[in-house]
């Protein structure tokens, strides 16, 4: 089945602690992206990626790194995580060439929560 | 750089009465324009999208949207909802480069709350 997987779903943590939040694909898509969503702000866009070794900034990355290594994985990492980190995130992923007709496909999301 | 507003955060309805969500958007260059919806405690679906052409696009579930160069907007509309189609949807931009192509960076709006009550 063609999907996005991430992993953990849920993750709760404390200030300060590095995490890594995976995520893969298994169709082949160039583009990856990961979003952040919290109510009343829709979803807003992290980071994102165009290749391997080819990454860049959304409209928040403050607080995130990103390393797309491999084209089917796109980890998010938060060096130090802090309480305003709190969100669900998604990861996504879409041809480069197919971005425009088909959107990018969503995993399930990961909610995280910082205390 | 892209931005997309919905106007309305919240649109309550009746079942099998019509209804329209508001979409905005502002870019300096041709965009690709998107509407996506959210069941609860779900991932988002691509309801449809606009690449160029036709103004009127048919999505999936009975949803269409028309898109307005002039006013820039792109909202979204259903002759006769249903129960089912209560849901947060989002309206998204991609700006054009100069291939044609998108460069990846999809931006989302706010979100519209559908609620259709029986």
């Amino acid at each position: 089945e063609a999907q996005v997987t991430q992993n953990p779903r849920y993750l709760i943590t404390v200030t300060g602690k590095k995490l890594t939040v995976t995520c893969s694909q298994n169709m082949n898509h160039e583009y990856m992206s990961w979003y952040r969503q919290d109510p009343g702000l829709g979803l807003r866009q992290i980071y994102y990626s165009m290749n391997v070794e080819v990454t860049d900034k959304g409209d928040v990355p403050e607080g995130y790194k990103v390393s797309r290594k491999e084209k089917r994985n796109f980890p998010l990492i938060l060096e130090s995580p802090s309480p305003n980190q709190t969100s669900l995130y998604f990861c996504a992923s879409s041809l480069g060439q197919g971005l425009k007709y088909y959107g990018y496909t969503f995993g399930s999301g990961t909610r995280l929560t910082v205390v | 750089a892209q931005s997309v507003t919905q106007l309305d955060s919240q649109v309550p309805v009746f079942e099998e009465a019509p209804v329209e969500l508001r979409c905005n958007y502002s870019s300096s260059v041709s965009v690709y324009l998107f509407w996506y919806v959210q069941y609860p405690n779900q991932g988002l679906q691509l309801l449809l999208k606009y690449l160029s052409g036709s103004t009127l696009v048919k999505g999936i579930n009975g949803f269409e949207a028309e898109f307005n160069k002039s006013q820039t907007s792109f909202h979204l509309r259903k002759p006769s909802v249903h129960i089912s189609d209560t849901a947060e949807y989002f309206c998204a931009v991609s700006d054009q480069n100069a291939g044609g192509t998108s460069y990846g960076k999809l931006t989302f709006g706010q979100g519209t709350i559908l609620t259709v009550h029986p």
